[in-house]
Formats: C-alpha cells, structure tokens, sequence
C-alpha cells in the first residue's frame, strides 16, 4: 500500500537558517503530494501541493519539487523564523484511492532567535 | 466564510462507554473525510464520503467504529464499547469535490479513561 516516509524531529534552528525536510514515498500510481502545517494550538493547514512530475509547489517562501525518479517531496526553506515553529507533516493521495491523505509521522521544527 | 468545525473539542469517556462526534463541513462540499491522528504521529484515515455514502471506509480500524451523513452536510462518528486505545485526536476533512484540497477542522480530543 501507499506510504511516506519523512525525517525524525524534532529539528532545532536559529532564525535564518536554511531548513530541509526530507520526505520520500511509496505508491502504486501517479500520486499528489503535499506539505501540511500544524502550528501549536492549530489546526492542520495546507501548505503546498505539487500534482505531477517536476511540479514544484510554493507558499510562504517554502518550495518543495516532486521527484517522480527519487520518489521524493523534499521541503525547503531559505531563511525560518520564529513563527514557521510548527509540525510539517508530508502527504499523498491517489484519484484511485478516493484521493484520502497518507501522512508520514511529522517532523516537529523549532526555531529560536 | 465558515471552516470545517468539530463538536466537542474534548471528550472524556470512561471504557465501555458510547461516544459520538460531529462534523460540520464547509457548506457545499460534497467529499468529506475522517481521520485518527495519535500522539507523536501523522493522522490515518479512517473513511471517507462522497455525498451521503460511505465510499470508502477501509480504514475504520473494527466494527465498533460507525459513520454517518444523512443528509449529505453534517457527518457524525460514533463509536461503541470505547476502549482506552481508542484515545487520539480525530480529525474531520472537507473538499468541494473528490480530489480537491481538503481541509481540516480543529479536531476533538477524545481520551478515554
């Protein structure tokens, strides 16, 4: 069955640096992919999606690029502030599959000043 | 406009006791999606409807677990014979339609006791 796989937190930052996540996954077909957001308190908020190959998806200055060869949807972000401290969770949905989300487990950021 | 909301958001039960969960969508959308999102890690689904039938409901984890959307708007979960292992965040989702973005109500926190 469908699955993903992303990093283990939590990941600690200083404001400004430069944040990737890694998340890679596996599907029987031609799956979407997304980002989710969960900030303390909140609740889960679409951050970005890419539908099909070399699509990249973009918000709030974070870019993730679906990689049909490397079955990955890395998150990336130039400069993280206090506020991107949150859980980003990697998502998939296949038309096939009734289009329900597979998350992986969370990746738990904090950024500090 | 209005998002997805949840009703309760805490819900304390003892073992054995019957619970139920509500779900108000968006207004319009026709998809809407439950989920079970235990402590550290991402939500799993549990079923999914499309208008006022059950589409998919493979990932209801046994027959304790039921759903329903009688009129195609409102969803309610409910479940018999809690156990303690059932304590987690359930989480309802809307879309406009199968296959677009779904979102997130805030989630009721059941624990059982």
């Amino acid at each position: 069955g469908d699955s993903v796989t992303q990093m283990e937190g939590p990941v600690t930052l200083s404001e400004e640096a430069f944040l990737t996540i890694n998340c890679t996954y596996t599907a029987t077909g031609y799956p979407s992919l997304f980002w989710y957001v969960q900030y303390p308190g909140e609740g889960l908020q679409l951050l970005l999606k890419a539908t099909k190959a070399d699509d990249k998806g973009s918000n709030k200055g974070f870019e993730a690029t679906y990689r049909k060869e490397t079955t990955s949807f890395h998150l990336e972000k130039g400069s993280v502030q206090v506020s991107d401290s949150a859980v980003y969770f990697c998502a998939l949905s296949e038309g096939a599959a009734g289009n329900k989300l597979t998350f992986g487990g969370g990746t738990r950021v904090l950024v500090k000043p | 406009g209005a998002g997805v909301s949840q009703t309760p958001s805490n819900k304390v039960t003892e073992k054995g006791k019957y619970v139920e969960l509500r779900c108000d969508p968006i207004s319009g959308h026709t998809a809407l999606y439950w989920y079970r999102q235990s402590l550290g890690q991402g939500p799993e689904f549990l079923i999914y409807f499309q208008g006022t039938g059950a589409a998919d409901d493979s990932g209801l984890p046994n027959d304790r677990f039921f759903a329903v959307r009688p009129e195609g708007s409102v969803s309610t979960l409910k479940i018999q014979r809690t156990e303690r292992g059932d304590s987690a965040v359930y989480l309802c989702a809307s879309s406009p339609n199968r296959g677009e973005t779904q979102y997130f109500g805030p989630g009721t926190r059941l624990l059982v006791l």
